[in-house]
């Protein structure tokens, strides 16, 4: 079965400090990933994804991911956290067993960034 | 494009009462996803439409959830008989198949409470 983890419910960071909030997947074949970040009351908010090509992958307000095949990772990170990145962030794998595209998500990190 | 928005934000209901949620997509997607969301957990796929045809459900769509998407535009959501175990955050997302980037819009959710 398709899966992603979230090894840690919640992730504790100096603001200015580097950031990592961790994800492992499972699946068949290559994978298409995806980070969201989810604030108080509000849906998910798209941050990045790796479809294919460098394992590097930029996306929203500073955000980063490295895709790592042989460590079956795709962790989160940002040089230096901000305050305002607190929220719940949601790693996620796109179901490849069928063509509707639904995304299979982790249970979610909690960041907590104190000034 | 005014993002995908949800309605009602916040429903309370009675154990056994009917009630029925909306979703407006983006106006150019044609797949439409329906997701649940309870505390501290990510958020579970329900169901999909591709326009107006509902091409996939989960096991967790028992026979007291129905989905529509009359004319392929907006969807609803309704349970019957509501459950104190439905009590959940109701999510819709929206993409373009083509060209989509299989990134996901989401609504802000609908909050059901049922006591």
């Amino acid at each position: 079965a398709q899966s992603v983890a979230q090894p840690e419910d919640q992730v504790n960071v100096a603001e200015g400090n580097p950031l990592t909030v961790k994800c492992t997947y499972s699946v068949s074949g290559n994978p298409y990933l995806f980070w969201y970040v989810q604030y108080p009351n509000r849906g998910l908010q798209f941050l990045l994804k790796y479809i294919t090509g460098d394992n590097l992958v930029k996306g929203s307000y500073g955000f980063e991911a490295e895709f790592n095949k042989s460590q079956t990772s795709f962790h989160l990170k940002k040089p230096s956290a901000l305050v305002s990145d607190s929220a719940l962030y949601f790693c996620a794998v796109r179901d490849m067993n069928n063509q509707g595209g639904k995304l299979i998500f982790g249970q979610g990190t909690e960041l907590s960034v104190k000034p | 494009d005014t993002g995908v928005s949800q309605d009602p934000r916040h429903k309370i209901t009675k154990r056994g009462q009917n009630v029925t949620f909306r979703c407006d997509p983006i106006s150019e997607h044609n797949r439409l996803y329906w997701y649940r969301q309870t505390l501290g957990q990510g958020p579970e796929f329900l169901t999909y439409f591709q326009n107006e045809a509902q091409l996939e459900k989960s096991r967790l769509l028992s026979d007291r959830f129905s989905a529509e998407r009359p004319k392929g535009s907006f969807s609803t959501l309704e349970i019957q008989r509501t459950e104190q175990g439905d009590s959940a955050m109701y999510l819709c997302a929206s993409r373009d198949h083509i060209g989509g980037g299989e990134k996901l819009f989401f609504g802000s959710g609908t909050q059901l409470s049922v006591l």
